[in-house]
């Protein structure tokens, strides 16, 4: 069963905007990553946020982390084509294994 | 540089036939992972090993085996290959100790379809 779910499922915006999306999860976790697929390759990690954190920074991209609500977020700022992409989140729970959610297609128009 | 590859990349085969898809990281990671990835799923665990000679059965094992035997490999067997088991299959690797909190680093994907 997938312990993540991200929304929207797929999100169009146009380049230089800013792009937000949302992983719901339900049991406890260790810690919530974020990861990039592009089309036809394996997935990429871009930000992991423990249990104990409510917002990390990395580059262009900012996490938050709401445990209580079991949510996060996930900040892109100032979109680029490049940025073009499938998003995951994933849950690391107590048993120390990844569970992925089913991804946002993310599209950056030129 | 370190790495983790997949071979084959790409692969047909019969209904019933043997497969096995093999992983390879140069990275030295206790840890690696085998996932499918198929249309309204997402990434599923198939199974994973903490270290040499450890194997674990994650959310979809069923018709799926794997062995450990040392570091740098996880070669995933499909012992009778089904039409449901066409799928992409990613491999990944993360270092700490047993599974401990730590990014993980995928490969590039086998794309199998079984006929």
């Amino acid at each position: 069963s997938q312990q993540g779910e991200e929304d929207p499922q797929a999100l169009s915006i146009q380049e230089g905007e800013n792009a937000t999306m949302n992983c719901s999860y339900k049991t406890s976790i260790n810690n919530l990553q974020w990861y990039r697929q592009n089309s036809g390759r394996g997935l990429v990690h871009l930000i992991l946020i423990r249990s104990n954190e409510r917002e990390k920074h990395s580059g262009r991209l900012r996490v938050t982390l709401d445990t209580s609500k079991k949510s996060s977020s996930l900040l892109i700022t100032a979109s680029r084509a490049a940025d073009t992409a499938s998003y995951f989140c994933a849950t690391e729970g107590s048993n120390y294994k990844l569970t992925f959610g089913k991804g946002t297609l993310l599209t950056v128009n030129p | 540089d370190a790495e983790i590859t997949q071979s084959p990349r790409h692969k047909i085969t019969e209904t019933g036939r043997q497969v096995t898809l093999a992983c390879h990281q140069t990275w030295n990671h206790n840890n690696m992972f085998w996932y499918r990835q198929d249309l309204g799923h997402g990434l599923r665990l198939i199974h994973y090993s903490y270290g040499v000679q450890d194997t674990n059965k994650g959310e979809v094992s069923d018709g799926y085996s794997v062995s450990r035997s040392n570091t740098e490999d996880l070669p995933l067997t499909l012992e009778s290959a089904a039409s449901s088991q066409t799928s992409v299959y990613f491999c990944a690797s993360s270092g700490g100790s047993s599974g401990s909190s730590d990014e993980q680093y995928f490969g590039p994907g086998t794309r199998l379809t079984v006929t």
